[in-house]
């Protein structure tokens, strides 16, 4: 079965560094995720992608953010100068707008921790 | 605005005892889904079940079941017969069609602990 994948499964990293989280998400999806997890909380919305550009991003999505798809087949989100804060795992999903349900297929995520 | 509402922050249960974990939502779209999640102490998301908001049938499977009613906006989930392996933290979530973009609301989740 098709699934999304990440990389890396851990980044460590120090404060102000730039740190860029990649996705592959399922082949024929044309939706793309990005969702945010600090440690103990609830799962949070980011940012939605689709058809090459930002469809919708949350408060937490800020300048320091970035959303690409290069080459067609990677998802990535760029994280430009990471704060302590910016420690959580990061969730890409997709989906693909089939059968009437709107289902996203979430990565196993990257976990970052910013020192 | 959409939300979503766990408020049993976390439940502790002797194994193979029945336990059910609330979901409480707000939306004011008349199409939505509602989802449950596991996450595991690896901390991947595994989908459990999805609903939409015109379908409320009752669901199971194997151990676990799902009661979604409209009228009290609930969509609760039940694992009978609880077993270690079900601890876990479990997240309800919301898609609604006016958010146009369908992102997905999570509630704050219950952790579950089952103790053998």
């Amino acid at each position: 079965e098709p699934e999304v994948t990440q990389t890396p499964s851990h980044q460590v990293t120090q404060m102000g560094q730039e740190v860029i989280l990649r996705c592959v998400p399922i082949s024929n999806h044309l939706y793309f995720y990005w969702y945010r997890q600090i440690l103990g909380q609830k799962v949070e919305f980011l940012v939605s992608f689709y058809n090459n550009e930002i469809s919708e991003k949350s408060e937490i999505f800020d300048d320091q953010f970035s959303v690409e798809r290069p080459d067609g087949s990677n998802f990535t989100l760029k994280i430009r100068s990471t704060k302590l804060e910016d420690s959580a795992m990061y969730f890409c999903a997709s989906r693909a707008r089939t059968g009437g349900f709107y289902e996203q297929y979430f990565g196993p995520g990257t976990r970052l921790t910013v020192t | 605005a959409q939300k979503v509402t766990q408020a049993q922050t976390e439940i502790s249960v002797v194994e193979k005892e029945d336990v059910t974990l609330d979901c409480v939502y707000e939306t004011r779209d008349t199409t939505y889904y509602l989802f449950w999640y596991k996450q595991p102490p690896s901390g991947e998301l595994v989908f459990l079940i999805r609903r939409n908001s015109f379908d409320e049938q009752n669901e199971i499977s194997g151990r676990y079941s799902w009661n979604f009613q409209k009228s009290t906006s609930s969509f609760n989930f039940t694992i009978t017969a609880s077993q270690v392996v079900d601890s876990a933290v479990y997240f309800c979530a919301l898609s609604g069609v006016t958010s146009g973009t369908y992102k997905y609301i999570f509630g704050t989740g219950t952790r579950l602990k089952v103790l053998a």
